[in-house]
Formats: structure tokens, C-alpha cells, sequence
């Protein structure tokens, strides 16, 4: 089992919906990542989080919004998605720069 | 540009047959080199991290091993569960920035 945990598994949501991926860690990471994966592709990273704050924003659309409430957990907020924004969505911690990034399982996102 | 790509694409083994996967790199300022498996459906697990050329790793049937311009994981004896997505990963200057390579899909049969 992932010691990375992302909910919802699946959601299924239409384009003028307003939605929210949560990530959580237990790990006491500093740093906190989201990515997409679109089917049989490597992830992308969107976002970095170093100590509660966004240090890496890899010029993604405004309609996602990250948040990091605290070192532990990791939201991304979903507004007015396109069907090509349909992926996995993927959470990540690591120890710090440098270390190892952890995965979670993902959230199967789809756009209808 | 910096780049990373794995080779084969994709591989089939008959299990027992031991082989090697190849991630070539063109990266400056490499700061570590990840090896990661995917299983369908699931996130990537950390399987190796390597710095530096000359290094090696392992762990039960994988060995990592890093050169100036590529790594290899060599599989000794493979089986059937150790089919997966085997993604490897660049870390580039002081960025906490990770480039992935597209992958070997591993397909080990009975």
C-alpha cells in the first residue's frame, strides 16, 4: 500500500462543474507535487509545493488551482475542465529536493 | 535539450530469461537518475535513485546501474509479477524538477 493517499479514486464531472482532488501524506515530506498522465505516457509535472508554498507552476491552465493547507495535505481544484483534461492524476512527497518522490495511486479523471 | 529515452518500448520475456532495460540520457547538471515501476491503474513505485557514474543498485531481481550518458536495469531470472511499466527519471541542476522517459511496458510469461 501507497503511503500516499488520493481521493476520490474516480470522478466523472462536467465542464462547468467544480470539483477537488485531495492528496495526503504521513511521511513528514516538505514537498509535495502534483502530475498528470494521459494513457500509456509519462507523468507531467503541473505543480511543486516546498514548505506549504508553490515553488514550480509548469505554465498550467488557470481551471487548476492548487492549494496546500498544510505540510501534510494537497488539494487541486477543478473549474470548467475541457474533455482533453480527462487523465490520472497523480500526487507525489519527497524528503526534500533531490530525494525520491512517492506516488499515490492516482485520481481517474474523467471530462464529459 | 534535455531528453531521456528508454529502449525497447516494449519487452516480452519468457520467465527465467534475464535481460536489461536501457534509459539514455541528455541532461546538463545531472543531479540523480530514478528508476520507478507502474503497474496498470497505479501510481509509479520508487524502485532505485543513482548520482553518480559507476554506481550500482539493487534489489531482489533489479540491479541499477548508471554510466555519464545512460542506465541500465538489468532483470536477472524475471517473474511473471515483475511485469510492469518501468519508467526511469532525470533531475536536472537544483530544480525539483523530474524528466521522465516513455517507458519499457515488461511482459514476463509462465
Amino acid at each position: 500500500d501507497t503511503e500516499v493517499t488520493q481521493t476520490p479514486k474516480h470522478l466523472v464531472m462536467g465542464m462547468t462543474n467544480k470539483k477537488s482532488l485531495k492528496c495526503e501524506q504521513h511521511m513528514g515530506h516538505r514537498a509535495m507535487y502534483w502530475y498528470k498522465q494521459k494513457a500509456k505516457k509519462p507523468p507531467e509535472l503541473m505543480f511543486v509545493y516546498s514548505y506549504e508554498k508553490l515553488s514550480i507552476n509548469e505554465s498550467v491552465p488557470s481551471r487548476f488551482s492548487p492549494e496546500c493547507p498544510n505540510s501534510s495535505l494537497l488539494n487541486l481544484h477543478l473549474h470548467a475542465l475541457q474533455p482533453e483534461d480527462s487523465a490520472l492524476y497523480l500526487c507525489a512527497s519527497s524528503a526534500g529536493t533531490g530525494e525520491p518522490q512517492h506516488f499515490g495511486d492516482g485520481t481517474r479523471l474523467s471530462i464529459l | 535539450e534535455d531528453q531521456v529515452t528508454q529502449s525497447p518500448e516494449a519487452l516480452r520475456l519468457q520467465e527465467g530469461e534475464s535481460s536489461s532495460l536501457n534509459c539514455s540520457y541528455t541532461v546538463s547538471g545531472l543531479r540523480g537518475l530514478f528508476w520507478y515501476r507502474q503497474d496498470p491503474g497505479k501510481g509509479p513505485e520508487f524502485l532505485f535513485t543513482l548520482y553518480s557514474a559507476g554506481e550500482e543498485k539493487e534489489k531482489e531481481r533489479l540491479k541499477a546501474t548508471l554510466t555519464k550518458k545512460e542506465s541500465f536495469l538489468h532483470i536477472t531470472a524475471p517473474k511473471p509479477e515483475d511485469s510492469a511499466t518501468y519508467l526511469c527519471a532525470v533531475r536536472r541542476g537544483v530544480t525539483d524538477k523530474l524528466i521522465f522517459g516513455t517507458g519499457t511496458r515488461l511482459q514476463v510469461f509462465p
